[in-house]
């Protein structure tokens, strides 16, 4: 089961582009890497996954190297509201084996 | 889609009293269903792995006989905390495994139930 490694916390103003890396270095060849977002007292909520290169959706991109031991959550333009704790998360797409480390609490500043 | 539901959001409790936490799949069907504890400004830990028609199968450390689980159907798992001590409050989160051509193959999680023993 691939560890990650992220941040504990970081801050960022209104409006500025966030970015968060992560490190799995004992990734396996059948793990995806995924992200979640969790505000205070609600469930995680999934943001991106990926494989490998870059993904993007309508509210983040995901950058994966070639080598896969590491990946950059990227927040756009980030608001108040995305003040969150998000988490990366590293295993075979489905697998039960979730392990969910300390996160990164991001605090966005007015 | 892929709502996941919980009742209650929240509960209180006398120490010694047993709660039942129920967790819905909505709108699709979920052979697995996942219980994870999450104590304040720490992260989410799995309890136990639950799927349908079958025994749950609890982490390491994780008491069976506490923490009863039931996935009777499709659509619900059930969490009863039995016996419940203060050192049990806790915020529980649930999960729902998606599968198939219309969801991604992940866990869609639910809004949680924050438990108080008094």
């Amino acid at each position: 089961l691939a560890k990650t490694t992220q941040p504990i916390s970081m801050d960022s103003y209104e409006g500025q582009e966030v970015n968060i890396t992560c490190s799995h270095n004992n990734i396996a060849t059948n793990d995806y890497i995924t992200w979640y977002q969790q505000f205070p007292s609600q469930g995680p909520r999934f943001i991106i996954q990926g494989y490998k290169t870059k993904v993007t959706n309508e509210v983040a991109s995901l950058f994966i190297p070639a080598d896969r031991k590491s990946s950059t959550l990227s927040l756009p333009r980030v608001s108040l509201s995305d003040t969150a704790v998000y988490y990366c998360l590293v295993g075979e797409a489905g697998a039960n084996n979730l392990f969910f480390g300390t996160g990164t609490r991001l605090t966005v500043i007015p | 889609g892929a709502v996941v539901s919980q009742h209650p959001s929240w509960v209180i409790c006398k120490s010694g009293t047993s709660v039942k936490i129920e967790c819905r799949s909505l709108d699709f069907q979920a052979t697995t269903m996942f219980w994870y504890r999450q104590f304040p400004k720490q992260s989410l830990m799995l309890m136990a792995t639950s799927n349908e028609g079958s025994k749950a199968t609890y982490e390491q450390g994780v008491e069976k006989d506490k923490f009863l689980i039931n996935h009777a159907s499709l659509t619900l798992s059930t969490l009863t905390v039995t016996s419940a001590h203060p050192e049990d409050s806790s915020f529980y989160i649930c999960s729902a495994l998606g599968s198939g051509l219309t969801l991604r193959d992940e866990q869609f999680f639910g809004p949680g139930t924050r438990l108080t023993v008094l």
